[in-house]
């Protein structure tokens, strides 16, 4: 596709359920990241793949987060047990090269998750 | 305490008129800085992107300065228009690891 897609656009789940968030990303980009969205903040970083490897997983705040690029492209975000602080934008970007010099960043539109 | 410090948190304008949005910076080392505008409900888009030999970029009404001294950068907005209406989020590039520190961002809101 043109962009970076994700789905689904928002999701409502019940405390303790779990969710799966995905992201395509820009065809052929290497890199990819997840980002976590606050209400009124900025991006907060949660991981980062260079093909199908992870290569940072410092950002995600438990080990109820868990992520995936198995071949490289298509990725999925998997919160387990999903928590009302859990509630926020996950947003998806790429970027053609590897590594992190803050080369363009291309973000989806992210998925909305709220939780009850 | 977060490396990216925006001000000022919100602003409205009036359609037509100029603004400066705020970026401060404790990032060391330095690698380069980019602004970004968020629409409601959509991922930031990337406006300029900044190195350290670099003071001024324009990218048609929009206008960043970089002073690498002070660590500060600004974002000028030139005859706002109401689609200016976003937030504007500052990110930062650190030269060992090439971490990428964003600020909170400006909520600027233009209107008619």
């Amino acid at each position: 596709g043109a962009g970076v897609s994700q789905s689904p656009r928002y999701k409502v789940a019940k405390r303790g359920q779990d969710v799966a968030l995905r992201c395509d990303p820009i065809s052929g980009h290497v890199s990819l990241f997840w980002y976590q969205q606050a209400l009124g903040q900025g991006p907060e970083f949660l991981t980062y793949f260079q093909n199908e490897a992870q290569l940072d997983k410092s950002g995600l705040p438990s080990d109820r987060f868990f992520a995936e690029r198995p071949e490289g492209s298509v990725s999925t975000l998997k919160i387990q047990r999903t928590q009302q602080e859990d509630s926020a934008v996950y947003l998806c970007a790429s970027t053609r090269t590897p590594g992190r010099n803050n080369e363009k960043l291309f973000f989806g539109s992210g998925t909305q998750l709220s939780v009850l | 305490k977060n490396q990216v410090e925006q001000s000022p948190q919100s602003l409205i304008i009036l359609e037509g008129k100029n603004c400066t949005l705020q970026c401060n910076y404790t990032v060391s080392p330095f690698s380069n800085l980019r602004w970004y505008k968020q629409d409601t409900g959509r991922g930031p888009v990337s406006l300029t992107i900044m190195t350290f030999s670099e003071n001024t970029k324009s990218n048609g009404r929009y206008t960043a300065t970089l002073d690498a001294d002070t660590k500060q950068s600004s974002l000028h907005i030139t005859a706002s228009q109401l689609s200016d209406s976003a937030s504007y989020i500052c990110v930062v590039s650190a030269g060992n690891n090439n971490d990428m520190r964003f600020g909170a961002g400006t909520r600027l809101t233009v209107k008619p």
